[in-house]
């Protein structure tokens, strides 16, 4: 479980900015999955990709968006930020034995 | 869609007694149900899951419940130790086949006091 890795950790923005998240995916997995997490809160579903085509798509406005690539990596992508978007970002790499695996998120703090 | 709900909030128990956590879901056609245990500033770690097919899974201390007629499923803690403390998440898979989105229940901050 420890080979889903997600960059960077931390991220501190201002209102209106730009973020980019990375996440890849445990070695042979080819699907992932975004998720918010807010504090006090259970994980919100955002996104789900496999192989590179968009699964699935939660409750968040069309700021957030997301892609994944050859490798099974993906982007979680958000524009003009909002202080709501302050939250835990994971990642979740899926497999049929697995089940769904969570990284160490990216916390992001909008200012 | 697909909605969890998970009692109690809060849950503080004695070192070595046991601990229960219950949530309930609202699709019949969700089939996988698995748990987390996130610790302070920490990702969510699954710790036990169940399918659908089957109404009960141990794995050592930990086990889960379900009962789909009811729709609801459990997790069972025994012998609880303090570094069981954390917040514990149920979900459920949404049963449309097309994705692994997990519906989250609010979670259970449990408490082991030495």
């Amino acid at each position: 479980d420890a080979g889903v890795t997600q960059s960077p950790t931390h991220l501190i923005k201002t209102r209106g900015q730009h973020v980019t998240l990375r996440c890849s995916p445990i070695s042979g997995h080819k699907s992932v999955s975004w998720y918010q997490q807010v504090l006090g809160q259970g994980p919100q579903f955002i996104f789900q990709y496999y192989e590179k085509e968009e699964r699935g798509r939660g409750n968040f406005p069309d700021r957030f968006s997301a892609r994944q690539f050859p490798n099974y990596s993906s982007e979680l992508n958000v524009n003009a930020l909002l202080l709501g978007d302050s939250a835990l970002y994971l990642c979740a790499s899926h497999g049929i034995r697995q089940g769904s695996i969570f990284g160490s998120g990216t916390q992001l703090s909008v200012l | 869609g697909e909605n969890v709900e998970q009692h109690p909030s809060t849950l503080s128990v004695q070192e070595g007694d046991s601990a229960v956590i219950k949530c309930t879901y609202s699709d019949s056609a969700s089939n996988y149900f698995p748990w987390y245990k996130q610790e302070l500033g920490k990702r969510p770690q699954l710790i036990i899951d169940i399918r659908s097919n089957v109404g009960e899974k141990k794995d050592q201390r930990i086990a889960v419940t379900l009962n789909k007629t009811a729709k609801h499923f459990s997790l069972h803690i025994t012998e609880t130790q303090p570094e069981d403390s954390a917040v514990y998440f149920c979900a459920a898979m949404e049963g449309n086949g097309a994705t692994n989105k997990l519906i989250f229940g609010t979670g259970t901050l449990l408490a082991v006091q030495p």
